[in-house]
């Protein structure tokens, strides 16, 4: 069983367009994440949501947008598109009040490339 | 804001032969937990070890230890025997009492038949 999946893995858009990024936990965390890894790597924590708080980047820019359906859900929106948000996307989960095992589940990762 | 500093962009090693990736952090918290992460180019991210910082006894899975420096605030990773598989970006974590995640930049390891 996959713990945390994105879907979907590739993206390919064209810029100006409105997209978005689906993730789904089966590890019952209460707290969700949205990472953004560009080029070289880097990490960029965007935001993290429980159910009580939604704790965003002030650097995201407002066209980024989480929506939670649920506790098991984070998803991404993404509006009017810009070649600067090619990155890779990740998803990512945690219990917030567990002494032990509290690390991040992380999903595989959505490609997005903007032309 | 916490921050973690991974200072070797690049490393390689030898198969076989031992390597140590650095990380060093800044942090006014007494409680909280620091990780490694590897990411092959798979680009999947995979837990490697955990360490809490109230627990002095270093962390150790398999060929993986790790030497922490609670004073020093510094947690290395040290891969014994290297293997082919080894090879990825390894992220060292920090994780604040209040549940948010601090990465480091990370170190791209290259294992060296």
């Amino acid at each position: 069983d996959t713990a945390v999946s994105q879907t979907p893995k590739y993206l390919v858009t064209q810029m100006g367009n409105d997209k978005s990024i689906k993730c789904e936990q089966n590890l019952g965390h209460d707290t969700m994440y949205w990472y953004k890894q560009d080029s070289k790597k880097f990490l960029k924590i965007m935001f993290s949501y429980n159910n009580k708080e939604l704790i965003i980047n002030e650097t995201v820019p407002n066209r980024f947008s989480p929506k939670s359906p649920d506790k098991a859900h984070l998803n991404l929106h993404i509006n009017s598109l810009e070649l600067g948000d090619s990155a890779v996307y990740f998803c990512a989960s945690s219990q917030s009040d567990r002494p032990s095992y509290n690390e991040q589940f992380f999903g595989p990762g959505t490609r997005l490339t903007v032309l | 804001a916490q921050t973690v500093t991974q200072s070797q962009p690049e490393m390689s090693v030898q198969e076989a032969e031992t390597v140590t990736l650095s990380c060093t952090y800044d942090t006014s918290e007494s409680d909280y937990y620091l990780f490694w992460y590897k990411q092959p180019p798979s680009r999947q991210m995979i837990l490697v070890i955990r360490q809490e910082a109230y627990k002095q006894q270093n962390a150790t899975e398999n060929r993986f230890s790790v030497n922490f420096q609670k004073a020093a605030k510094s947690f290395s990773l040290k891969i014994s025997d290297s293997q082919l598989g080894d090879a990825a970006m390894y992220f060292c974590a920090y994780r604040s009492f209040g549940n948010q995640f601090y990465f480091g930049t990370g170190t791209s390891l290259t294992v060296i038949p």
